[in-house]
């Protein structure tokens, strides 16, 4: 257990909606990742960060936005929501030399 | 472009019938090669990390294997508790972004 939680665990929200997503740690980790899993795409990566205010974009940011304003969390906003953005959200941290990463229980975001 | 694939996309085995799980990749530079167990509605749960051509690892009756292009994950005498699905990721860079693959979701029956 790295000591992740994720807030909300489920959300249904509406088109156009903002939505925030918050993933908190306890450990003091520096990297910090936000991944979305969808069927016969696997995890990819949305946006990282490797310290407060320091955050950078992965292979599916377009839409989403994201924040650390603390060490120990990490938030990542949809601007206006879109169908398109139904996922389950995981957040994860790096520890070790190799960076491996350990995963939270994941938000499960539906958008009607 | 770079890639992981995993194979075969669904298993089903019988407990005690041993079997293994393909990783396969196409990264250049690779700097680590990662396994992940996920249950149903749950977040991935970190297994292994190999980081160079012939390394091995165990965990109880899993055992994970590594070549230049590609990973095992052997299951051996597997119990019901052993479904999941497993996931391969290989990490190319040196801030730890992962690239996954699809899963491979193994299915145990009594």
């Amino acid at each position: 257990d790295a000591g992740i939680t994720q807030s909300p665990r489920h959300k249904v929200t509406e088109t156009g909606t903002p939505v925030t997503l918050r993933c908190h740690q306890t450990e003091n980790h520096r990297y910090m990742y936000w991944y979305r899993q969808d069927p016969g795409h696997g995890l990819r990566l949305i946006h990282y960060s490797y310290g407060v205010k320091d955050t950078d974009k992965g292979e599916v940011s377009d839409g989403y936005s994201v924040s650390r304003s603390k060490t120990e969390d990490f938030l990542l906003t949809l601007e206006s929501a879109t169908s398109s953005q139904t996922s389950v959200y995981f957040c994860a941290i790096a520890t070790g030399a190799l960076y491996e990463q350990y995963f939270g229980p994941g938000t499960r975001l539906t958008v009607t | 472009e770079d890639q992981v694939t995993q194979s075969p996309e669904a298993l089903r085995l019988q407990e005690g019938e041993s079997s293994s799980l393909n990783c396969s990749y196409t990264v250049s530079g690779l700097r680590g090669l990662f396994w992940y167990r996920q249950d149903p509605g749950k977040g991935p749960e970190f297994l292994f990390t190999l980081y160079s051509a012939g390394e091995e690892k165990e965990k109880e009756r899993l055992k994970a294997t590594l070549t230049k292009k590609e990973s095992f994950l052997h299951i051996t005498a597997p119990k019901p508790e052993d479904s999941a699905t497993y996931l391969c990721a290989v990490q190319f860079t040196s801030w730890g972004k992962l690239q996954f693959g699809a899963g491979t979701q193994v299915v145990v029956t009594p």
